[in-house]
């Protein structure tokens, strides 16, 4: 778990604003991943990348953008267009082997809009 | 797309006991089944996982069965102890879906 760093741990924003949530991995993994945590819910999957220059959408990717412009980096913005950003974020990575798809958690990034 | 259903939401135990969380998927072609625990406020850790191709998996005093047929599986954690208290979460397939999570308790 030590390969994947997320930050910051917390993130305070005014509402209207656009913020930038970082993940860095350097476990040379091909595969990145976004969730959202809520109180009470499981892991919700906003996007993911299975390989440089290409993501696709979660299940709850609307207000969110992310881009792959290096293996090592997967940067979440978090959008106006979010109507309830305040959440748990966490990134994780992943080499998908034949379905087996063992997930490799960062620490996360608490984000409160005030 | 897959859906995972995660049961109960919150377990409390006495130290000791064995606690039993379970989970049922909807994809008959998930081929890959991990669960992991997370305490308060760190990041989900693996704790173990299971193959299609296997029926039950054991390592120390966690155990994970599944049925394919009735495409459920479950968690076992035996002589449970204060540090097992976290949520627990299982997930299916290659791109993971999770469940909602379960609170496990263990009381002194």
């Amino acid at each position: 778990d030590g390969g994947i760093t997320q930050s910051p741990k917390y993130l305070f924003r005014k509402e209207g604003q656009n913020v930038t949530l970082s993940c860095e991995q350097n476990l040379n993994h091909d595969a990145m991943y976004w969730y959202r945590q809520d109180p009470g819910q499981g892991l919700r999957l906003i996007y993911y990348s299975q390989i440089v220059n290409d993501f696709q959408k979660g299940d709850i990717a609307e207000g969110y953008s992310v881009s792959r412009e290096k293996k090592e980096s997967f940067p979440l913005t978090v959008t106006s267009a979010q109507k309830n950003p305040t959440a748990f974020y966490l990134c994780a990575s992943s080499i998908p082997q034949a379905g087996v798809n063992e997930q490799f958690f960062g620490p996360g990034t608490r984000l409160t809009v005030l | 797309g897959e859906n995972v259903e995660q049961h109960p939401s919150t377990l409390s135990v006495q130290e000791g006991d064995s606690a039993v969380i379970k989970c049922t998927y909807s994809d008959s072609a998930s081929n890959y089944f991990p669960w992991y625990k997370q305490e308060l406020g760190k990041r989900p850790q693996l704790i173990i996982d299971i193959r299609s191709n296997v029926g039950e998996k054991k390592d120390q005093r966690i155990a994970v069965t599944l049925n394919k047929t009735a495409k459920h599986f479950s968690l076992h954690i035996t002589e449970t102890q204060p540090e097992d208290s976290a949520v627990y979460f299982c997930a299916a397939a290659g791109k993971l879906t999770f469940g909602q999570g379960t609170i496990l308790t263990v009381h002194p």
